[in-house]
């Protein structure tokens, strides 16, 4: 199986900040990497598929990157509504796995 | 407007059965590979299932093959995730998902329902 290693686990920023979270596979995936966020009491929302792809109706302060084993996301410019949990997901191989977690909180 | 929605979930004693439903409106249900993953109450995300459009293929996480079944009825625009043996760490929210493609391969999850509650307790 695939195991996906988020970094960090929890993050502080303010309002304004540029923020990074790392999403790590332990095999290559090629670019089969989507990320999603998920707000206190709610479903995931899909943010970033294949790596880098915009969902339709995400905001464009929200940016992904990365090949192989090594992803990012990136969020240039933090919003009031950007504070939630976000996971990353392989969509490579069977059983799909996600990441443990990134949770950013209000600095 | 695409919609999910998820029922059938409950109070189970270990090793009851329950079946989950997902009840699909706003797309063509029979185009689309659907899947369900689970959310342990204060845990992460973690995959459980998914099926073909067609319903010809079917994939599991490791720890549920066997006593879980995924199936879909296209006629009913329905999904359905027939729970066995049921045990106090299947305890989750279980969401229905829809995936953007058919199944011939599966790239992401653009749809959630809002979630099924099934705790396994004596």
């Amino acid at each position: 199986d695939i195991q996906m290693t988020q970094s960090p686990s929890s993050v502080s920023a303010s309002v304004g900040d540029r923020v990074t979270i790392t999403c790590r596979a332990s095999q290559g995936i090629r670019s089969w990497l989507a990320w999603y966020q998920q707000k206190p009491g709610k479903a995931p929302k899909l943010l970033i598929y294949v790596a880098s792809s915009l969902q339709s109706g995400v905001p464009s302060r929200f940016s992904g990157s990365g090949s192989g084993t090594d992803f990012t996301l990136t969020i240039s410019s933090l919003q009031p509504e950007d504070f939630a949990t976000y996971y990353c997901q392989q969509a490579h191989s069977f059983p799909l796995t996600f990441g443990g977690g990134t949770k950013l909180e209000i600095k | 407007e695409v919609q999910l929605l998820e029922s059938g979930g409950g109070l189970v004693q270990p090793g009851g059965s329950l079946r989950l439903s997902c009840a699909a409106s706003g797309f063509t249900f029979s185009d689309y590979a659907m899947g369900w993953v689970r959310q342990a109450p204060g845990k992460g995300l973690e995959w459980v299932s998914a099926i073909d459009n067609s319903g010809t293929n079917t994939y599991y996480t490791d720890s549920v093959k066997g006593h879980f079944t995924v199936s879909r009825d296209n006629s009913k625009n329905t999904l359905y995730l027939q729970m066995n043996d049921l045990r106090a760490d299947d305890t989750a929210l279980y969401f229905c998902v829809k995936e953007v493609n058919s199944g011939t391969y599966f790239s992401r999850f653009d749809c959630w329902g809002q979630g099924a509650l099934v705790t396994v307790s004596s």
